[in-house]
């Protein structure tokens, strides 16, 4: 099955820095990657996601790049702002007979400073 | 809010006992995946249904199971609970087996 790998486990940055989590996949027939924000005591939210046949993504301060060749993702935030603080977590998602499973990573936990 | 509603948003039980979390989904939606979260844990895939029918598998303990109704809502009934079960369950749905999945607010179950 597949395999996704998150780093790093935690980032602090201050307001205004700009901020990146990078994820591995194992399954190259995976080919839909979203981003999913969770705020403390709240629900996964999805901010972004791409599909493998593009290789980059934005989406106001926040982008999301791709490499297929080498099976990693990242995220990327600039500008931070301290309600961006929150877990982040990265999925792979690839077909499993005809149903595509998101597999997650272990997420990021960012903490931006004021 | 996404859409998704789950019941009840709190549980505490005890050892051994039986529990069912219920899960409305999105209007419209047909795929509905369970998850759970467990301290300093990511999301850990449990089960999807799509239509009503089983369409995959992860890690769900054979002490668990679901079903999807004909009204698209779902259950994940836990049974013989152990200290361990306690975490964020999660449901999600989906409009198709691709794409975004939509998560509700989230069980959490604690096990005494």
């Amino acid at each position: 099955g597949e395999n996704v790998e998150q780093h790093p486990s935690t980032l602090s940055v201050q307001e205004g820095d700009s901020a990146v989590i990078k994820c591995t996949y194992s399954d190259s027939a995976s080919n839909y990657f979203p981003w999913y924000k969770q705020e403390l005591g709240k629900r996964p939210q999805l901010i972004i996601d791409i599909r493998s046949n593009v290789g980059e993504k934005k989406d106001q301060r926040i982008a999301v790049t791709l490499n297929k060749t080498a099976k990693h993702f990242s995220l990327h935030i600039t500008e931070t702002q301290p309600e961006d603080s929150a877990v982040y977590f990265c999925a792979a998602s690839n077909p499993y007979g005809g149903s595509y499973i998101p597999t997650f990573g272990r997420g990021t936990s960012l903490i931006v400073h004021p | 809010d996404s859409g998704v509603t789950q019941t009840p948003k709190h549980l505490i039980t005890a050892t051994g006992q039986r529990v069912t979390l219920r899960c409305s989904p999105r209007s419209g939606d047909l795929s509905v995946y369970w998850y759970q979260q467990s301290l300093d844990q990511g999301l850990q895939f449990l089960i999807q249904y799509y239509n009503g029918e089983e369409r995959a598998k992860g890690n769900i303990l054979e002490r668990f199971s679901a079903q999807q109704f004909p009204d698209l809502h779902s259950e994940l009934n836990l049974s013989s609970l152990e200290l361990g079960d306690s975490a964020l369950y999660f449901c999600a749905s989906s409009a198709s087996d691709i794409g975004e999945a939509f998560f509700g607010q989230g069980t959490r179950l604690t096990v005494v």
